[in-house]
């Protein structure tokens, strides 16, 4: 299986503040026929299920503010909230889908500082 | 708008069986891949199963091959999960998620939880 290692594990910024989540495959997720990067994030607040903010790896979802944005390459890839906001606390998950064996990452937690 | 409700779990003794169910309203659920995904009280998350839109293709994740049986009902717009032989290792809250083929997950039940515990 692929294994989807996030870093860090938690991470306290201050309202209006960068946030950065990192993700790392342990093989490539980049599909070369097509250079699609077969990578997801999802934000999942206390208590709530999982929402879907971007995938291809940089699409944000219809709806999600552009405050999220996705970056990476093959094996690489991060989750920038450009400006942290209240309602943006939440445990943040990649996922990989270039394998029929689904993978996410440990999940980050994001807190205000 | 898109609905999953998710019903069928419980409190279950080791080595029993569960059937989870997961009505969807909303679009047009022949149409679309659906999974299972689970989540162990403060665990992250975990891919269970997905089923094709037609139910032809079938995928499961090692923890549980043999164990459990996704299914579908296109007609009654229902998702199941049988789970046999169930050990405290399966205690989580189950999801189902609506796939885009078989990428991302776009949208997400409340969940429901499993507790196996004798």
């Amino acid at each position: 299986d692929i294994v989807m290692t996030q870093s860090p594990d938690s991470l306290a910024v201050s309202l209006g503040e960068r946030a950065t989540i990192n993700c790392k495959s342990s093989q490539s997720v980049l599909y070369k026929s097509n250079n699609k990067k077969y990578l997801a994030w999802y934000q999942q607040k206390a208590g709530q299920p999982p929402k879907l903010l971007i995938y291809w790896a940089s699409t944000r979802e219809s709806g999600v503010p552009d405050r999220f944005s996705g970056s990476g390459s093959g094996t690489d890839f991060t989750l920038t909230i450009s400006s942290l906001q209240a309602e943006d606390v939440a445990v943040y998950y990649c996922q990989q889908y270039y394998s029929t064996a689904v993978t996410f990452g440990q999940g980050t937690k994001v807190e205000i500082k | 708008q898109v609905q999953l409700v998710e019903s069928g779990g419980g409190l279950v003794k080791p080595g029993g069986s569960l059937r989870l169910s997961c009505a969807a309203s909303g679009f047009t659920f022949s149409d679309y891949y659906m999974s299972w995904i689970r989540q162990a009280p403060g665990k992250g998350l975990e891919w269970v199963s997905y089923i094709s839109s037609g139910g032809s293709t079938i995928n499961y994740a090692d923890s549980v091959k043999g164990r459990f049986t996704i299914s579908r009902d296109n007609s009654k717009n229902t998702l199941y999960l049988q789970m046999n032989s169930l050990t405290d290792d399966d205690t989580a809250v189950y999801y189902c998620a609506r796939g885009r083929g078989t990428s991302c997950l776009d949208y997400w039940g409340q969940g429901t939880l499993v507790s196996v515990s004798s």
